[in-house]
């Protein structure tokens, strides 16, 4: 059975700082997807990133920066210079290849407060 | 504009009160699915479909029902609601079977409250 680990269930950091998010993952399987969300406080879902088991190159996206690392079974998302419309509660996904449901497996979310 | 379509946004009922949650999208997407979260838990699968007339259960169906009678709706349907399904509920939609990296779409999520 596959399952989603976020430790951090709640982070509090002042604006500017950096902050690195942790997710691990457990599977069996050789091919998955990990995806990442942020939920903002009006409490809609939003899409983040998708990385392939296959692709562990890292992505930075502006002050986004994921770390995929296969050795570990980890996908850590770290915000550089973070700012306040970062706070929010951010969810880290699995999904495995063939699963009947086309399911989303997800962590328990990592609630980000960041102070001004 | 592409998007998933909740209604409604909160409703409150007492307990054994029929309700639907209503779930429209306009992307063309074969796959809908149903998720619940609750503090702590993260989102758990309540109901999938696959496409039209197709439709299995997630990790948590008892107490739920779903239809896909068309391609871009999928309803949820509390028979009995009781207090234990109070929760924020999101619809999602993506690209059919196969298409595993394809990131689900969420509606802007229905908060219930059964009293």
């Amino acid at each position: 059975a596959q399952k989603v680990t976020q430790a951090q269930t709640e982070i509090s950091v002042v604006e500017k700082e950096d902050v690195t998010l942790d997710c691990v993952y457990e599977t069996r399987d050789t091919t998955y997807y990990l995806f990442w969300y942020k939920q903002p406080p009006s409490g809609e879902l939003v899409f983040l990133i998708r990385r392939n088991s296959f692709d562990e190159q890292n992505e930075i996206s502006g002050r986004y920066s994921w770390n995929f690392q296969k050795s570990t079974s980890s996908f850590n998302f770290t915000i550089t210079a973070s700012q306040v419309v970062d706070s929010a509660v951010y969810f880290c996904a699995l999904r495995m290849n063939n699963n009947a449901g086309n399911m989303l497996t997800f962590g328990g979310g990592t609630r980000l407060m960041v102070k001004p | 504009e592409a998007q998933v379509t909740q209604n409604p946004r909160y409703l409150i009922t007492v307990t054994g009160k029929k309700l639907t949650v209503t779930c429209s999208q306009n992307m063309n997407h074969e796959y809908m699915s149903w998720y619940r979260q609750d503090p702590g838990l993260g989102l758990r699968q309540i109901y999938y479909s696959m496409n039209v007339e197709v439709t299995d259960k997630g990790d948590v169906p008892e107490g739920y029902k779903v239809s896909r009678k068309e391609k871009r709706n999928f309803p949820l349907i509390l028979e009995s609601p009781s207090p234990n399904q109070t929760s924020l509920y999101f619809c999602a939609s993506s690209l059919g079977m196969g298409a595993y990296n394809s990131p689900l779409h969420f509606g802007n999520g229905t908060r219930l409250t059964v009293t």
